[in-house]
């Protein structure tokens, strides 16, 4: 079946903009999550969602950044003002039912914020 | 704060050779995960490991776990260039599996 989807695959931007991320997770996955690898980078958590919940969302880096979830579907990462320093590929996670199962991960989106 | 520290973070391997990556995780965690990246693509899942002494073998990979001595090992046999890619563990104490990475291991296999 289809695996999980993100759009757009490339963005570049200026800084100052904002920017809207779009992540599809697999159909009938309940958790969804949000990383971010910078280069060269492992990864770091940035926001768990559960539903269209978000029970965590510690690794936010700012306010400038936000996420949403249309119920067991769709999450958008928005970061606001974007910066230099936001330059990365962004992550999404879905797995079934989001306790420990194993993750599937999207293609990502690399932002480069110039 | 869990933190999670492999290594070698570079490993250039000649093909037919053994060699083993290290992760070990700074507090007792619930799972251990290995994933797999190609350039420019996402990660790959290739094992979950779940308790301690858990071995889990896949072609020329094998990982492992002790959870006493917060050490899991990723072993590769008779390398080959299609293994080539970067590592990476990943361990959870959530109940809900968000996961903390090691920083990666460059593993490139010559011929």
């Amino acid at each position: 079946g289809a695996g999980v989807s993100q759009s757009p695959s490339n963005k570049v931007t200026e800084k100052g903009k904002d920017v809207e991320l779009r992540c599809d997770p697999i159909s009938g996955h309940t958790a969804l999550y949000w990383y971010r690898q910078r280069l060269g980078q492992g990864l770091e958590f940035l926001i768990y969602f559960q539903g269209n919940s978000a029970p965590d969302k510690s690794g936010l880096p700012s306010d400038r950044f936000s996420a949403e979830r249309t119920g067991e579907s769709v999450s958008t990462l928005t970061i606001q003002r974007t910066q230099q320093e936001d330059s990365a590929v962004y992550l999404c996670a879905s797995s079934l039912q989001g306790l420990g199962d194993t993750q599937y991960f999207g293609p990502g989106t690399r932002l480069t914020v110039l | 704060e869990l933190k999670v520290e492999q290594n070698p973070l570079f490993l250039s391997m000649q093909e037919g050779k053994n060699y083993t990556i290290y992760c070990n995780y700074s507090t007792t965690s619930d799972r251990l995960y290995w994933y797999r990246q190609d350039p420019g693509k996402s990660l790959e899942s290739l094992f979950v490991l779940l308790s301690n002494g858990a071995v889990k073998q896949e072609g020329r990979l094998m990982a492992s776990l002790d959870t006493k001595a917060r050490l899991s090992t990723l072993h590769i046999t008779a390398a080959v260039h299609d293994l080539s890619a970067t590592y990476f563990c990943a361990v959870t104490r959530t109940s809900y599996g968000k996961l903390t990475f090691g920083q990666g291991t460059i593993l490139t296999v010559h011929p």
